[in-house]
């Protein structure tokens, strides 16, 4: 098993520009999830799907935009990248929301 | 609202000596979970230990154990035998809900050999 991916590693962007950060994990974990870290702090939650066809907002939402059309896939859609958004962005996904999470690698994404 | 604090930002430890992780939270449900995560410095997030709220019986794996203190909120890891692979960012976390996931700020450790 590959467990979660993610790509790319590394990204920079320019003010306004949009991109999609890739997810996907082979382990038919029906609960997956986005974070951000940023320098000082823990994780935050951005968006959490807990199935195919249902996704919802997490601590952080704003600039983000998510879908969940297979169990394997779920996007991270980033509308016009802003400064602020500049971080390191984290999948994950597990069976159950109380079970382990199973973190991709992480994306650093710098937005100039 | 829900809080975790780690008030630790920097600890370190000898190589084979015991260390303690400290973690306060604060929620007011009643059913939880809570986790310690280790972030090495190939950033990958791996969990170390998990605990569910409603069980007495404090959570073990290996040379991880924690002590979950309920009544006061607290949740400390003790790394026993510590190892030059310790050495990481060790997360605290609070879980009530889907999107009810919060952690800490993190306590960077270091094993010295």
């Amino acid at each position: 098993n590959a467990g979660v991916t993610q790509t790319p590693k590394f990204q920079v962007l320019k003010t306004g520009q949009s991109m999609t950060l890739q997810c996907a994990q082979d382990m038919n974990h029906e609960y997956m999830s986005w974070y951000r870290q940023d320098p000082g702090m823990g994780l935050r939650l951005i968006h959490y799907s807990v199935g195919a066809g249902i996704t919802d907002q997490g601590e952080v939402p704003n600039g983000y935009n998510v879908s969940r059309s297979t169990t394997e896939d779920f996007p991270l859609r980033l509308l016009s990248a802003a400064p602020s958004q500049t971080s390191v962005y984290f999948c994950a996904s597990s069976d159950d929301f109380y079970n382990e999470q199973f973190f991709g690698p992480g994306t650093r994404l710098t937005v100039l | 609202a829900q809080t975790v604090t780690q008030s630790q930002p920097e600890m370190s430890v000898q190589e084979a000596e015991t260390v303690t992780l400290s973690c306060t939270y604060d929620t007011s449900e009643n059913n939880y979970y809570l986790f310690w995560y280790k972030q090495p410095p190939s950033r990958q997030m791996i969990l170390v230990i998990r605990q569910e709220a409603y069980k007495q019986q404090n959570a073990t794996e290996n040379r991880f154990s924690v002590n979950f203190q309920k009544a006061a909120k607290s949740f400390s890891l003790k790394i026993s035998d510590s190892q030059l692979g310790d050495t990481a960012m060790y997360f605290c976390a609070l879980q009530t809900g889907a999107n009810n996931l919060f952690f800490g700020t993190g306590t960077r450790l270091t094993v010295i050999p």
